[in-house]
C-alpha cells in the first residue's frame, strides 16, 4: 500500500526567504509523486509531478522538488517566498494512471511580510 | 467549459436528509475520480470510473454513498440518511484518458450536515 507523511501542518516564512515543504511516501513499486496546491474555497491545482524521467522537477511560480528514491523524499522548494504562495500543499502518490491518489494531510504555508 | 465544475458549490442539510452532488468532467475526458476531504485533512479516495463503468468503490465509507455515471460523463454522488460525519468538501477530479496519471479538479462541494 502506498502512504505519504508530510512533515509539518503549518510552515511560516518570511516574504524573500527559502520555502522547504517535506515529502516522504511509501510505496511498493516506483511511484509517481504529485504537489498540489490548494486556495481557500478552490479545487486542487497541480504544481509538478515526477514521472521517474529527470529527478529534479520543475513546477510552475517557481517551485520545484527533487525525488530522492534512497531517502523516498519528495520535497518542495521555492527559493523566494512571494506573498501569493500563501496556501495549503499537498504531496501526493499513485502508481499509474487509473490509480488513485493518495494524499498527504498538507502542510499550510504562510508568507509574512 | 474549461476545467471541471461541480454543483452545488455548497450545500447544507439536515441529519437524515438525502444529496446529490453533481460533477462535469472536462470534455472528452475519460476517467473520473471522487474524494472526500474533512477539514484540515487530505483528500481522500472515495470512488472512480472510467466511461461509465465504476471500476473502484473501495472508497466509499457505507452503502449509503452510492455514485454513478451513466452515460460517460456527467457524475452524480448521492448520499443517503445524510449523518454529520458526512460533512466534508467533496472533490471531483477528470483525467483525459485510462493512461493518463494528471487529475484536473474541480472546485469542491462543501457539505454540511446539521
Amino acid at each position: 500500500a502506498q502512504s505519504v507523511t508530510q512533515l509539518g501542518s503549518h510552515v511560516s516564512v518570511s516574504e524573500g526567504a527559502l520555502v522547504l515543504l517535506r515529502c516522504n511516501y511509501s510505496s511498493s513499486v516506483p511511484p509517481y509523486l504529485f504537489w498540489y496546491v490548494q486556495y481557500p474555497n478552490q479545487g486542487l491545482q497541480l504544481l509538478l509531478k515526477y514521472t521517474s524521467a529527470a529527478t529534479l522537477v520543475k513546477g510552475i511560480n517557481g517551485f520545484e522538488a527533487e525525488f530522492k528514491k534512497s531517502e523516498t523524499s519528495f520535497h518542495l522548494t521555492k527559493p523566494s517566498a512571494h506573498m501569493s504562495d500563501a496556501a495549503e500543499y499537498f504531496c501526493a502518490v499513485s502508481l499509474s494512471g487509473n490509480t488513485p491518489l493518495v494524499f498527504g494531510k498538507g502542510t499550510r504555508l504562510s508568507v509574512i511580510a | 467549459g474549461a476545467g471541471v465544475s461541480q454543483s452545488p458549490r455548497y450545500k447544507v442539510a439536515k441529519r437524515g436528509q438525502d444529496v446529490a452532488l453533481r460533477c462535469d468532467p472536462i470534455s472528452g475526458h475519460v476517467s473520473l475520480f471522487w474524494y472526500q476531504q474533512a477539514l484540515g485533512q487530505g483528500p481522500e479516495f472515495l470512488t472512480y470510473f472510467q466511461n461509465e463503468a465504476q471500476l473502484d468503490k473501495s472508497g466509499l465509507p457505507s452503502d449509503r454513498f452510492f455514485a454513478e455515471r451513466p452515460e460517460g460523463s456527467v457524475s452524480t454522488l448521492k448520499i443517503q440518511r445524510t449523518q454529520q460525519e458526512d460533512s466534508a468538501v467533496y472533490l471531483c477530479a477528470s483525467s483525459s484518458t485510462e493512461r493518463e496519471i494528471e487529475q484536473f479538479f474541480g472546485p469542491g462541494t462543501r457539505l454540511t450536515v446539521l
